[in-house]
C-alpha cells in the first residue's frame, strides 16, 4: 500500500534547528512537498523535491532520497510563528493518473 | 499570487440537509480538489477534477458529490448531511497534475 510516516510532535527552542523527518513507501513515485499549516489555517506550499539532494529556500531546507523513500525539512534560525504542523506529501503517477497522498503531519512548538 | 476562495469560513446545518460548498480559483488551473482534514486522520481526498464537467472520487467519495460547470469553480454537495460529516473541509487547485497545490482557507462544516 501507499504510506507515509512523520513523527506526530516535536518541541524546539528559538533560535535553534531543527529536522522533521518523512518516510514513505509508494508506487510511481513523482516528486515531495512541504506544506505548513498554522492552527485553523489552510496548508500553505513550503517546498518541492523531484530529484535526490537539497533545496534550499532561506531559513528552510528539504531534502530526498528516492532509494531510502526518505526526507526530511530542515528549519534554521527558529522563530515562534514556526510553531504549526508540517505536512509531507508525496505525489504518485499511475495509469496517467496523479495522486497526492499527505502523511498526518507534525505538529511543531517552538519555544522561548 | 494564487488565490483559491472557499465561500464560507464556518458553517453550521442540520442533519439532513443538502449543503453545498462551493470553491473559486483565479489562476487557471487544471486541477481543482476537495478534501476533509480531520484530527489524528489527516487530509482526505473527497473528489478531484481534471478538467471542467470532469470528476473523479478520491478515497472517501461516499456521502459526497462535486461539480465543475466552468474551470474556475468546484463546488462540494453533500446530499444529506449526516453528523459524521462534521469536519473541516478544504478546496485546493493546482495548476497541472503532479504541481504543487494551492489551499483555501477551509470551511470549518459543523453538523447537528
Amino acid at each position: 500500500g501507499q504510506n507515509i510516516d512523520q513523527p506526530t510532535e516535536m518541541t524546539a527552542t528559538e533560535g535553534a534547528i531543527v529536522q522533521i523527518n518523512c518516510t514513505y513507501q509508494t508506487s510511481g513515485f513523482n516528486g515531495l512537498f512541504w506544506y505548513q499549516q498554522h492552527a485553523g489555517e489552510a496548508p500553505t506550499f513550503l517546498s518541492y523535491n523531484v530529484l535526490d539532494g537539497l533545496e534550499e529556500k532561506g531559513r528552510f531546507s528539504s531534502f530526498l532520497s528516492r532509494s531510502k523513500g526518505y526526507s526530511y525539512l530542515l528549519l534554521k534560525e527558529l522563530q515562534m510563528k514556526d510553531s504549526a504542523s508540517y505536512l509531507c506529501a508525496v505525489i504518485t503517477r499511475g495509469s496517467g493518473t496523479y495522486k497526492y497522498i499527505f502523511g498526518t503531519g507534525t505538529r511543531l512548538k517552538v519555544l522561548a | 499570487d494564487v488565490k483559491v476562495t472557499q465561500s464560507s469560513r464556518y458553517l453550521v446545518k442540520r442533519t439532513g440537509e443538502k449543503v453545498f460548498l462551493e470553491c473559486v480559483q483565479d489562476m487557471d488551473h487544471e486541477n481543482m480538489f476537495w478534501y476533509r482534514q480531520d484530527p489524528g486522520l489527516g487530509l482526505r481526498l473527497i473528489y478531484f477534477s481534471y478538467d471542467v464537467k470532469m470528476k473523479e472520487k478520491g478515497d472517501i467519495p461516499e456521502g459526497y458529490s462535486v461539480s465543475r460547470e466552468k474551470k474556475e469553480r468546484f463546488s462540494l454537495i453533500l446530499e444529506s448531511a449526516s453528523t459524521n460529516q462534521t469536519s473541516m473541509y478544504l478546496c485546493a487547485s493546482s495548476l497541472r497534475g503532479g504541481q504543487p497545490q494551492h489551499f483555501g482557507d477551509g470551511t470549518r462544516l459543523s453538523i447537528l
